[in-house]
């Protein structure tokens, strides 16, 4: 079975930073470009990042650029986040998503970030 | 970068049929046939029901449709069920690798 499953979420004050995690199983990472989504609570999805198949490409909405840092270790068959000077508003929901030629067909279960003091 | 425009919540009762729409831009939906649509029940990871405007992956039923013209999308669930209630979004390739969501539509089955 095709699975995603984030992890590294919690709690942290804003201007911290977080790392967030995506194991990939069942498929082959190095083949697919890669999403994070978010959605804060209450709201809708928000695409954040994605990267190409080898990670020389990365593209970023214009709310995280310079903060955020999508990178991935097809070797380990992971995905990576790296959230930095972290925001109220970057409190979400994050998925961990595989892009398949313009839509995303495999999700993971979302990991939460809460940034608060 | 703005998000696409969907009404906030459509209601239909059992085995009527409720169509959304989803408004972009001519630099998003207008421009590419790489509109989709997922479903999401709360607290779930959403479910890709519609690709490539209106294209169906294997599993979904055929009640599930989509279609587009101009800078509007639109799906429809034809003979409306129960397990039908959730959330609805709707997405489109912007161009330079980027991706645009709908604001989500709630379908509430009466």
């Amino acid at each position: 079975e095709e699975q995603l499953v984030e992890s590294g979420g919690g709690l942290v004050q804003p201007g911290g930073s977080l790392r967030l995690s995506c194991a990939a199983s069942g498929f082959t990472l190095r083949n697919y470009w890669m999403i994070w989504v978010r959605q804060a609570p209450g709201k809708g999805l928000e695409w954040v990042a994605n990267v190409k198949e080898d990670g020389s490409d990365k593209y970023y909405v214009d709310s995280v650029k310079g903060r955020f840092t999508i990178s991935r270790d097809n070797a380990k068959n992971s995905l990576y986040l790296q959230m930095n000077s972290l925001r109220a508003e970057d409190t979400a929901v994050y998925y961990c998503a595989r892009d398949f030629s313009y839509y995303i067909e495999v999700w993971g279960k979302g990991t939460t970030v809460t940034v608060s003091s | 970068q703005s998000a696409l425009t969907q009404p906030p919540s459509a209601s239909g009762s059992p085995g009527q049929s409720v169509t959304i729409s989803c408004t972009g831009t001519s630099s998003d939906v207008g421009r590419y046939n790489y509109v989709s649509w997922y479903q999401q029940d709360p607290g779930k990871a959403p479910k890709l029901m519609i690709y490539e405007v209106s294209k169906r992956p294997s599993g979904v039923p055929d009640r599930f449709s989509g279609s587009k013209s101009g800078n509007t999308a639109s799906l429809t669930v034809s003979g409306l069920q129960a397990e039908d209630e959730a959330d609805y979004y709707c997405s489109s390739y912007a161009g330079s690798h980027t991706y645009v969501f709908g604001t989500g539509t709630r379908v509430t089955v009466l």
